[in-house]
């Protein structure tokens, strides 16, 4: 299944932060973090595998709580090149393919 | 740098056409896909291939074949093109494990 993202679409200014979250309803070994700028490619930001670490990418950071089955992206301070649509990916196991979820819309403003 | 490229940015097609997406990459990798992406409904596996001939359906593989003849390239093929599969079409490959993926720059298929 499809996991959730929340919220769907979210305007920030500049130098706000924002939370993106994604959930699953089932058990997960790793969550995948991509960021689609408008009429672009998606681009890797990071991997998170169970065990609940926490990474970071710049002011980009997320975690991942395997007991909840949830990731969350926080992105810190934000600036006008963090626009795009998040989305994040679930895997079941190390095996398995990933599955995307909907995607969140960000539109940082000056 | 990695790159994955596709063969059109655009296309445009007559209904009941066979198409063809044609996708290359370059990092040697072991694994390939097609998603299909429409608004609000993200990034949707149609095909994947994780060796050469060798493919496994992914969540939407109705109307859809694939083939893949060698490493570096991976062809998405609609049959019968119908008016539903107006849509951006994405490839991307990753190494083995499923880790990071590589995304091309996408086609926008229109089907008239």
């Amino acid at each position: 299944q499809q996991p959730v993202q929340s919220p769907q679409a979210v305007i920030l200014r500049e130098g706000e932060d924002a939370v993106i979250n994604c959930s699953s309803s089932k058990a997960l070994y790793s969550v995948h973090w991509y960021r689609q700028k408008h009429g672009e490619a998606p681009v890797f930001l990071m991997i998170l595998l169970k065990g609940g670490e926490q990474k970071g990418h710049d002011k980009i950071s997320a975690s991942f709580n395997e007991k909840k089955q949830q990731s969350s992206l926080y992105l810190t301070a934000s600036q006008l090149s963090y626009s795009g649509t998040y989305f994040c990916g679930t895997k079941k196991t190390s095996y398995d393919k990933v599955i995307f979820g909907p995607g969140t819309s960000l539109s940082v403003i000056p | 740098d990695v790159k994955v490229t596709q063969s059109s940015r655009y296309l445009v097609k007559r209904t009941g056409e066979k198409v063809f997406l044609e996708c290359v990459q370059d990092m040697d990798h072991e694994n390939m896909f097609w998603y299909r992406q429409d608004p609000g409904l993200g990034l949707r596996l149609i095909y994947f291939s994780y060796d050469v001939k060798m493919k496994e359906k992914g969540d939407i593989p109705e109307g859809y074949s694939v083939s893949r003849e060698k490493k570096e390239r991976f062809s998405l093929i609609l049959e019968s093109a119908s008016t539903n599969q107006t849509s951006m079409y994405l490839c991307a490959s990753s190494p083995g494990g499923y880790t990071e993926a590589f995304f091309g720059q996408g086609t926008r298929l229109t089907v008239v």
